[in-house]
């Protein structure tokens, strides 16, 4: 198995709403990372957890929250968006945190 | 800080010509030098990466150099296909950082 499997992938919320994108693998990777994709645009790296532990925050505003229940999920809590936070979310995985990062297919977020 | 930068911005080639990409880092300690390819509406794909200890590496259709001196790297893609089309992205790592990527290549070939 190796994938990286992201849910849902497409998301429409509203300014107000609370709501998370889901990230699984099971590879046995220890290295999780959250990025955001504008169009056009390479991935911007948001947050990198190491063995389970937040180890950077790329000044990332508050409105997005990492959380790893364990090594093989990543879940990324969404809250008070804004419209410029519409893009597509990248969830990928490595086996450590130098090694080779496996993207899945991301979560297209639509903020009106 | 950390940047790389990433050229030709767009690239159109015929079938069956090579394709190269290149990139120049700015950090010596970089140590690492993925290449993903980004077809519409895809995952980014890891599609070869090399370490600072080796000078070339070769799959297939597609080789990667690095000259560390220089601190560039680049794609090669020989006998280029049409499903070949695609954004291509470099990245470099230093090992303690995640990645850092280019600003993307769109290669076109025309058929």
């Amino acid at each position: 198995d190796t994938e990286v499997t992201q849910t849902p992938k497409h998301l429409v919320m509203g300014m107000t709403n609370k709501k998370s994108l889901k990230c699984e693998q099971h590879m046995g990777h220890r290295a999780m990372y959250w990025y955001k994709q504008k169009a056009k645009k390479p991935p911007e790296l948001m947050f990198v957890y190491s063995y389970e532990k937040l180890s950077i925050n790329e000044s990332v505003p508050s409105r997005f929250s990492p959380e790893c229940p364990n090594s093989s999920l990543l879940n990324l809590h969404l809250h008070a968006l804004q419209p410029e936070d519409s893009a597509l979310y990248l969830c990928a995985s490595s086996y450590d945190s130098s090694g080779p990062q496996h993207f899945g297919d991301g979560t297209r977020l639509s903020i009106l | 800080g950390e940047n790389v930068e990433q050229h030709p911005s767009t690239l159109s080639v015929q079938e069956g010509d090579s394709a190269v990409i290149k990139c120049t880092y700015s950090d010596s300690a970089s140590n690492y030098f993925p290449w993903y390819k980004q077809e519409l509406g895809k995952r980014p794909q890891l599609i070869i990466d090399i370490r600072s200890n080796v000078g070339e590496k070769k799959d297939q259709r597609i080789a990667v150099t690095l000259n560390k001196t220089a601190k560039h790297f680049s794609l090669h893609i020989t006998e280029t296909q049409p499903e070949d089309s695609a954004v291509y992205f470099c990245a470099f790592s230093t090992g303690r950082r995640a990645l850092t990527f280019g600003s993307g290549t769109r290669l076109q070939v025309q058929p």
